[in-house]
């Protein structure tokens, strides 16, 4: 059981480019989140969704885009990169929020600079 | 909107000694949970603890407790006999209790404490 597993661990970007941040969980939890941690700072959603096709924006979402078209992949994309939006990017699976032992699984991270 | 207010931006502690951060935060509803997230130098986030505001009991796991003041909206973390493994940036985080709507199960994080934990 590999968890939630995100790549690439790291990238650097000049401003303008556009990439894809892959994710992918196998514990087949409907929930999927996406959040950006900037230097010193706690996480902030960007986007997430509740199971496969269904998606909605979190607090931060401009410059982004998410699709969701299978129940394990939640890739976020970026486009025309900019400086703003170098940070740390994490994204986490859960079952139901209804359940009492809610707990969200979070990837490792990648980190990306725009220069 | 809900806020999660942590005050102190780093700790540090004698190892096998005890250390306790701070965390506040602001709520209109009367049901949530509260968590404790544990982020090391390896940037994994990991689960340190959860606390159900319905619940009076101050959660415990091992060494790590909380003290829950719900009217004071207040969620501090202890941790006893401190390891040079417990150093890590903690973060508190909440959530609401009711997961229809627009909840979605979304976590509103604090800023962080970086706790140092010196041998």
């Amino acid at each position: 059981n590999a968890g939630v597993t995100q790549t690439p661990k790291f990238r650097i970007l000049k401003i303008g480019q556009s990439m894809t941040l892959q994710c992918t969980q196998d514990m087949n939890h409907n929930y999927m989140y996406w959040y950006r941690q900037d230097p010193g700072m706690g996480l902030k959603l960007i986007y997430y969704s509740v199971g496969a096709g269904i998606t909605d924006k979190g607090e931060v979402p401009n410059g982004y885009n998410v699709s969701r078209s299978t129940t394990e992949d939640f890739p976020l994309r970026l486009e025309l990169a900019a400086p703003s939006q170098t940070s740390v990017y994490f994204c986490a699976s859960s079952y139901s929020p209804a359940l009492a032992d809610y707990e969200q699984y979070f990837g490792p991270g990648t980190r990306l600079t725009v220069t | 909107a809900q806020t999660v207010t942590q005050s102190q931006p780093e700790m540090s502690v004698q190892e096998a000694e005890t250390v306790t951060l701070s965390c506040t935060y602001d709520t209109s509803e009367s049901d949530y949970y509260l968590f404790w997230y544990k982020q090391p130098p390896s940037r994994q986030m990991i689960l340190v603890i959860r606390q159900e505001a319905y619940k009076q009991q101050n959660a415990t796991e091992n060494r790590f407790s909380v003290n829950f003041q719900k009217a004071a909206k207040s969620f501090s973390l202890k941790i006893s006999d401190s390891q040079l493994g417990d150093a890590a940036m903690y973060f508190c985080a909440y959530r609401m209790a009711n997961a229809g709507g627009t909840s979605y199960g979304k976590l509103t994080f604090g800023q962080g404490t970086i706790l140092t934990v010196h041998p």
